[in-house]
């Protein structure tokens, strides 16, 4: 079963605009990732919260924790057409080591 | 320095054939993983390799079996294959169940089975 469930399932912007994208998961986690998958591609490693971490940036990605809800938000900022991927939350914990991903959303960034 | 690469990119196979899917990887990593992806669904776990000459099963390991052939090739096997496992398959890589929990993905091999 998903471990994550990110909503929303598609988001549609334009170009410059924020896209704010959501994940709850079920079980306690050592850490949450975030992934982007452009179609047709593997997956690429975009940021790594930890579960000790309330809030991370990286560029124009800025991530939040909320253990209590066992949630996260990812933010894009000032969006560009490449942006246009999925994108999916990935959970460890300490008795796995995989990972397990939530089902994603597709982000279309409109030039 | 190739990262994760996969063969076949794509691949289709008749109800009842068996194939293999080939995984290698440069990083010098201890770790590899397979996954498959069905159409709006986020990744699911077949089976991993903590280390060399480790296999685990994962969420989704019936009709697969795996084989660590050393520390840089990660197989997966279907012997039998069945319409329900047209999906896109998915390795991975990370450094080690100690280490970094980032993974590093290959291509895919995208498989049909008719």
């Amino acid at each position: 079963s998903q471990q994550g469930e990110e909503d929303p399932q598609a988001l549609s912007i334009q170009e410059g605009e924020n896209a704010t994208m959501n994940c709850s998961y079920k079980t306690s986690i050592n850490n949450l990732q975030w992934y982007r998958q452009n179609s047709g591609r593997g997956l690429v490693h975009l940021i790594l919260i930890r579960s000790n971490e309330r809030e991370k940036h990286s560029g124009r990605l800025r991530v939040t924790l909320d253990t209590s809800k066992k949630s996260s938000s990812l933010l894009i900022t000032a969006s560009r057409a490449a942006d246009t991927a999925s994108y999916f939350c990935a959970t460890s914990d300490t008795g796995r080591r995989a990972l397990t991903f939530g089902s994603g959303t597709r982000l279309q960034v409109q030039p | 320095n190739a990262g994760v690469t996969q063969t076949p990119k794509f691949q289709v196979l008749k109800t009842g054939q068996s194939m293999t899917l080939q995984c290698a990887q440069d990083m010098n990593h201890n770790s590899m993983y397979w996954y498959r992806q069905d159409p709006g669904m986020g990744l699911r776990l077949i089976y991993y390799s903590a280390s060399e000459g480790t296999t685990d099963k994962g969420e989704v390991p019936n009709g697969y079996n795996v084989s660590r052939l050393n520390k840089r090739e990660f197989s997966l096997r279907l012997e039998s294959a069945a319409p329900s496992q047209t999906s896109v398959y998915f390795c991975a890589s990370r450094t080690g169940p100690s280490g970094s929990v980032t993974q590093y993905f290959g291509p895919g091999t995208r498989l049909l089975v008719l």
